[in-house]
């Protein structure tokens, strides 16, 4: 079947350092990958995407690059800022072009806090 | 402004007393999906639909219903809660024929099962 795997949190940072949080996955098939952000109190929201092998997916100086030699997807940034605190999910789609029936599959999660 | 609106978003009940969870979107999706959200699982999906009159089970549906008699509408419905579906629950629509997997999500509904 197909499966996420997240590094475990809390992660805590101080403002502007550098970010890497590791997701790995398996899947049957050839995934889509996804980051999705959940900021307090809120939904998920889509941070950013890669459809296939090499694509890198930025968006908000967030980036992570599609790795199918080692089935990962890890996210990354730069300079951390206190807006940046949230949950982080990865996640992953098979399916065809029409839509999938079972659309994501996601990872825990991991817990992001930013100090200034 | 497109979005996914849920109702209740907090709600404390009883074991064993009904309740529903309403879910509407306003983007003309086909596809759309409700999720429970516990600590250090992620989300789960509990059942999703591809279109009107279409539901199918996701990963955990046991101890919940759906509907889907207009495309907006997806209403969750617990029948009988316990405090195991005690929870943070999501609804989110998708177009199917996009790229796949961009799901939209709704804020959220944080139920509390007595």
């Amino acid at each position: 079947g197909n499966s996420v795997t997240q590094m475990e949190g809390p992660v805590t940072l101080s403002e502007e350092a550098f970010l890497t949080i590791n997701c790995t996955y398996t899947a049957t098939g050839y995934p889509s990958l996804f980051w999705y952000v959940q900021y307090p109190g809120e939904g998920l929201q889509l941070l950013l995407k890669a459809t296939k092998a090499d694509d890198k997916g930025s968006n908000k100086g967030f980036e992570a690059t599609y790795r199918k030699e080692t089935t990962s997807f890890h996210l990354e940034k730069g300079s951390v800022q206190v807006s940046d605190s949230a949950v982080y999910f990865c996640a992953l789609s098979v399916g065809a072009l029409s839509g999938s029936a079972r659309q994501l599959t996601f990872g825990s999660g991991t817990q992001l806090t930013v100090l200034p | 402004e497109a979005q996914v609106t849920q109702n209740p978003r907090y709600l404390i009940t009883v074991t064993g007393k009904k309740l529903t969870v309403t879910c509407s979107q306003n983007m003309n999706h086909e596809y759309m999906s409700w999720y429970r959200q516990d600590p250090g699982l992620g989300l789960r999906q509990i059942y999703y639909s591809m279109n009107v009159e279409v539901t199918d089970k996701g990963d955990v549906p046991e101890g919940y219903k759906v509907s889907r008699k207009e495309k907006r509408n997806f209403p969750l419905i617990l029948e009988s809660p316990s405090p195991n579906q005690t929870s943070l629950y999501f609804c989110a629509s998708s177009q199917s024929r996009e790229v796949r997997g961009t799901q939209y999500f709704g804020p959220g509904t944080r139920l509390l099962v007595l």
